[in-house]
């Protein structure tokens, strides 16, 4: 159980485009969902915290116009990086959180969403 | 506010070598501790936890203590294996920040044969 997707895996685009990267959890309610940022060799930084049907905290230093997120259900997150440029080339990780039967205390991670941006 | 630290890689390892990798952290209250692994291309997954002083989290032959007196949660193997090479973080969550992770730097394992 606690599995969560990421959708694409894999995207490359052209500057000035907006990308949409979905994260799911496939077998439990995500009452919250984390986004990541990871620079290559780096750690994680922590781009925002959403809960579902409510607005996103953005972490400091984020634009929160450029880094769209929506919760609209308690399996789905959407991050749409807009007006994507070469500098927002990044490896992207979504988690979830639940206040279900899984484990409180504990985050499980997507499988990450690798953008490239020309 | 929270921070972990953890020791810098890569560290360099024989097979069947024993592994230790140092975690350290600062924080509030009673953090629960975390190990991911981050395997080449992938994202993170939940290595092992521990949710109170003096617990021991183990998982595929993996484990670390909460130590509360020296605030560590050192992560151990007795005997890697070429397929232990990814990068190890440490985190913690303090319930007190709205169940947000904190992460150490990282740590690049690479076992050789």
């Amino acid at each position: 159980g606690a599995v969560v997707s990421q959708h694409p895996s894999w995207v490359i685009c052209k500057s000035g485009t907006s990308v949409k990267i979905e994260c799911r959890s496939l077998d439990f309610q995500a009452t919250t969902m984390f986004w990541y940022r990871q620079f290559p060799k780096q750690s994680l930084m922590l781009m925002a915290t959403s809960n579902e049907g409510s607005k996103a905290t953005y972490e400091q230093g984020v634009e929160k116009d450029k880094f769209l997120i929506n919760h609209a259900s308690l399996t789905l997150s959407t991050l749409t990086v807009t007006s994507a440029h070469p500098e927002d080339s990044s490896f992207y990780i979504c988690s979830a959180g639940s206040s279900g039967t899984i484990s409180t205390d504990t985050q499980y991670f997507g499988p990450g969403t690798r953008l490239t941006v020309l | 506010g929270d921070s972990v630290t953890q020791m810098e890689g890569p560290v360099t390892l024989s097979e069947e070598a024993f592994l230790t990798i140092n975690c350290t952290y600062t924080a509030t209250g009673y953090p629960s501790l975390f190990w991911y692994v981050q395997y080449p291309g992938e994202g993170l997954q939940l290595l092992l936890k521990a949710t109170k002083a003096d617990d021991k989290g183990s998982n595929k032959g993996f484990e670390a203590t909460y130590r509360k007196e020296t605030t560590s949660f050192h992560l151990e193997k007795g005997s890697v294996q070429v397929s232990d090479s990814a990068v190890y973080f440490c985190a913690l969550m303090n319930n007190n920040a709205g169940n947000m992770l904190t992460f150490g730097g990282g740590t690049r394992l690479m076992v050789k044969p």
